[in-house]
């Protein structure tokens, strides 16, 4: 079975922190993606990688930055954390088909 | 215009019914679909990929594709209150590689 793993499932930050999500998968997947949830608004790119320290902006990169330094794992970094951030956080990989999701990390910025 | 339509809900239907969830896309060369489920608080599980015209079933479960009507549609057979969640359709495009997502329909199957 494909594990992806977030390092949290709550996380609460203060307005302007600077704020790491981290993602591992075990799959040995080439892609790997960030999404938000939020109510009304279903799932949103963030940005996506295809390979290590490759990138790609998805919908909503704005606020948002990713690193990829190795194939297994995908960091989404909020630069300055602020109210609107506050979201359901998904990470996903895949060999190119369907993906496959972590459990989500639930931010709150306050 | 990437768009993926499912009509929000909530689906009600009884225990032992058949579920059907619809959704529709809005180009007619994409290839691959997929269905997921989501419980409340928890992240989306795939449960279905069809890539081709007609049906393609997986126990309980149900895809159907019509490329030409630009549709896809998911069945539920011998519904149960377990299968109670949201389900989102999600589609790659032609020329694209990331999924997009419709913002599911909401199942409640009662006892």
């Amino acid at each position: 079975d494909v594990k992806v793993t977030q390092s949290s499932r709550y996380l609460v930050k203060r307005t302007g922190e600077k704020v790491f999500l981290e993602c591992v998968q075990d799959m040995d997947h080439e892609n790997m993606f960030w999404y938000r949830q939020d109510p009304g608004l279903g799932l949103r790119l963030i940005y996506f990688s295809y390979d290590v320290k490759m990138k790609e902006k998805g919908d909503i990169p704005e606020g948002y930055s990713v690193s990829r330094e190795k194939k297994e794992r995908f960091s989404l970094i909020l630069e300055s954390a602020s109210t609107n951030q506050t979201s359901m956080y998904l990470c996903a990989s895949s060999l190119g088909g369907g993906a496959f999701f972590g459990q989500g990390t639930r931010l709150t910025v306050v | 215009q990437k768009e993926v339509e499912q009509n929000s809900g909530p689906l009600s239907v009884p225990e032992g019914a058949i579920a059907s969830l619809n959704c529709t896309y809005s180009d007619r060369v994409s290839q691959s679909f997929f269905w997921y489920r989501q419980y409340s608080g928890k992240s989306p599980e795939l449960i279905m990929s069809i890539y081709s015209n007609g049906d393609k079933e997986d126990g309980r479960f149900t895809a159907q594709l019509n490329k030409a009507s630009q549709y896809v549609s998911l069945l539920i057979r011998d519904s149960q209150p377990s299968d109670s969640a949201t389900y989102l359709c999600a589609v790659i495009y032609s020329g694209y590689s990331t999924l997009t997502f419709g913002k599911g329909t909401m199942l409640l199957v009662s006892p």
